[in-house]
């Protein structure tokens, strides 16, 4: 158990809705990351939050979202789905803003229909 | 741009053998840092090293050792002795080091499928 959690586990929904992906980070850590795995794109960053702050962006849609707040959990929003938004979602913690190990969490599975 | 490559999409092996993981990285920073994580078929993604660019001094921890080689950009990864357990998708990946504009942002390989049969 790497001490982050993500809910809901998984997540079935139909094109064109919105959803809301969260993430407890473990105790200690501010940074927090998410990350999107699907076949043809393999693990792909999508956002990092440092101590409430947004530091680093990758390929992320504009349908996309994510927040960290003041107690340092995370929110990843993704909206008007489509089918090829279903993935797997990881959040990630490490401890500082930079080149630490993170500690993924367990993974939402979302399934867009 | 940072670049990952795992050219091995999957290996198989009999218990007990050796197996090395290859790992080429791209970068034009002069510092970062290199991972590995373990994906089992449970699904979540297991921390396993992380190693600096200044040190390349090979590691062991137990069954698992560590390969680094600035001069090949390479950093594979061997399991010795394998076992059932150890059937996993491997995946290596890259961050900056302090100062660089992508944070802790990791840029990961396609990831090598290792089945190790009884």
């Amino acid at each position: 158990d790497s001490g982050v959690t993500q809910t809901p586990k998984h997540l079935i929904t139909a094109t064109g809705q919105r959803v809301t992906l969260r993430c407890s980070p473990r105790s200690g850590d501010l940074s927090v990351y998410w990350y999107q795995q699907s076949l043809d794109q393999g693990l792909q960053f999508l956002i990092q939050y440092y101590n409430g702050e947004e530091r680093a962006k990758g390929n992320i849609l504009e349908r996309f979202s994510a927040q960290q707040f003041p107690d340092l959990h995370s929110e990843l929003n993704l909206s008007s789905l489509e089918l090829g938004d279903s993935a797997l979602y990881f959040c990630a913690s490490s401890v500082g803003v930079y080149s630490h190990e993170q500690y993924f969490g367990p993974g939402t599975r979302l399934t867009v229909t | 741009a940072q670049k990952v490559t795992q050219a091995q999409t999957e290996i198989s092996v009999v218990e007990k053998e050796d197996v090395t993981l290859d790992c080429v990285y791209e970068t034009r920073d002069t510092t970062y840092y290199l991972f590995w994580y373990k994906q089992p078929p449970s699904g979540e993604l297991v921390f396993l090293i992380r190693r600096n660019s200044f040190d390349e001094q090979n590691e062991i921890s137990g069954r698992y050792s560590w390969n680094f080689q600035k001069s090949t950009s390479s950093f594979n990864f061997t399991i010795t002795a394998s076992q059932v357990v150890d059937s996993a998708v491997y995946f290596c990946a890259l961050s900056e080091a302090w100062g660089g504009t992508s944070y802790g942002k990791l840029t990961f390989g396609q990831g090598t499928i290792l089945t190790v049969h009884p």
